[in-house]
């Protein structure tokens, strides 16, 4: 069956910290993951990763994708209390004759102190 | 904006009711997506439209649940005989194509319907 797992579930910092998000996954038909954002509902795009040892960057933060070790990290440096957010990572899969969907984790859940 | 809009954005229910909840994509994303998100979990898939046909409903529970999309944009996620297990966070997605078999593409989340069975 197809997972992701994400670590850890919660992680409390203080602003000015720099924290790093694990995802690993096995999933058959993998095409690409994803990391999202979720403050109260929709969770909101970040990255989206498909080569392996390629880092992806947007201001504070960063991703990477490591194909052999089925992992990836999102990276958050200098946070700041609005980074504080549930992230998902989730795994693109496609079937020729059924099409993709995204298969998530469970989340982490940060919280950014004053 | 020009985002993934969701209707109603909380609807609140009896057990044995039937609802709808409406999903508006983005202007030309041809692949819709269905997912339910309970407490303290990652989103779920239920279905998959290309177009207008539903080309992977696996993630649906049960014969309970059904989902339309006549037009090619509009999706309507349909609900009978609800019950309290029913109740989460109902999320629409959609993106340009929806992948290939040599691409991917980016899905693009709505703000979700939270559906309370009492």
């Amino acid at each position: 069956e197809d997972k992701v797992v994400q670590s850890p579930l919660s992680l409390v910092v203080h602003e000015g910290d720099t924290v790093t998000l694990n995802c690993s996954y096995e999933v058959t038909n993998f095409r690409s993951l994803l990391w999202y954002k979720q403050e109260k509902k929709a969770p909101t795009f970040l990255f989206m990763l498909t080569s392996s040892g390629i880092e992806k960057k947007s201001g504070r933060l960063s991703s990477i994708l490591d194909k052999k070790e089925l992992s990836s990290i999102l990276n958050i440096t200098a946070t700041q209390t609005g980074d504080s957010a549930i992230y998902l990572c989730a795994v693109f899969t496609y079937l020729y004759n059924q099409g993709g969907k995204l298969i998530f984790g469970q989340g982490t859940e940060l919280s950014v102190k004053p | 904006g020009a985002g993934v809009s969701q209707t109603p954005s909380n609807k609140v229910t009896e057990k044995g009711k039937y609802v709808e909840l409406r999903c508006d994509p983005i202007s030309g994303h041809t692949a819709l997506y269905w997912y339910r998100q309970s407490l303290g979990q990652g989103p779920e898939f239920l279905i998959y439209f290309q177009g207008t046909g539903a080309a992977d409903d696996s993630g649906l529970p049960n014969d309970r649940f059904f989902a339309v999309r006549p037009e090619g944009s509009v999706s309507t996620l349909k609900i009978q005989r609800t019950e309290r297990g029913d109740s989460a966070v109902y999320l629409c997605a959609s993106s340009l194509i929806g992948g290939g078999t040599r691409s991917t593409d980016t899905q693009y989340f709505g703000p979700g319907t939270r559906l309370t069975v009492l």
